[in-house]
């Protein structure tokens, strides 16, 4: 079993739609990062939130750390939208990033 | 502006040659990384700096090798050793690694023919 696990590995949604994307994880961690990957393939930090909740434009993300779980929200999707979104965490006994395998989002106007 | 540069973002090299791949930062980071991508899988460490002159192996290290003379520069090269060498290579840098925001490259595409 991967230590993060994301769901659903591939959603698509019209524009407009309420987004939620998942990330859960085994380990203990210092941090959860939330990224995004374009079709060309360069990676964008979201987010970076170690309790709570963090709202930026369109995007929410917040983070369980009881339950181990994380979500990514976005209101009123757009196609720009349309990306890889990928979970990480920092693992708190090894300090190192462990990925999510993504997921695939894809908004149609 | 502050950022992560990795060059070049195509690369193609014949079976059986080393090729290296550049990242360069101008963040003033202490930490730097580089991650393959395959499709279908998350990104996994290939090799992580903390400090200048030290480095240490991720989880799938054979094949590669890197320095870190300057504390900009994480430069990777993938050698003949590497069985399976074409995949996407992306580069990071942190102030320090897992608990602070992480900066990518946008990536190097490296294709062996």
């Amino acid at each position: 079993k991967n230590e993060v696990e994301q769901s659903p590995q591939n959603l698509t949604a019209q524009e407009g739609e309420f987004i939620t994307i998942n990330c859960s994880y085994s380990v203990g961690i210092s941090a959860l990062h939330w990224l995004q990957q374009h079709p060309g393939g360069g990676i964008v930090s979201l987010f970076m939130l170690s309790s709570g909740k963090k709202k930026h434009g369109r995007l929410i993300a917040t983070i369980n750390i009881q339950e181990k779980h994380s979500s990514l929200h976005i209101t009123a999707s757009h196609p720009r939208d349309s990306a890889v979104y990928i979970c990480a965490v920092g693992s708190y006994n090894t300090d190192k990033l462990i990925f999510g395998t993504g997921t695939r989002l894809q908004v149609f106007p | 502006d502050g950022g992560i540069t990795q060059s070049p973002k195509y690369l193609f090299r014949k079976e059986g040659q080393n090729v290296t791949l550049s990242c360069e930062q101008n963040l003033n980071h202490d930490a730097m990384y580089w991650y393959r991508q395959d499709p279908g899988q998350g990104l996994r460490l290939i090799y992580y700096s903390q400090i200048v002159n030290d480095f240490q192996k991720g989880d799938i290290a054979e094949g590669y090798s890197v320095s870190r003379e300057k504390k900009e520069s994480f430069p990777l090269t993938v050698t003949s050793a590497q069985k399976n060498p074409t995949a996407f290579y992306l580069c990071a840098s942190s102030a320090r690694q897992g608990g602070t925001e992480a900066f990518f490259g946008q990536g190097t595409r490296l294709t062996v023919v």
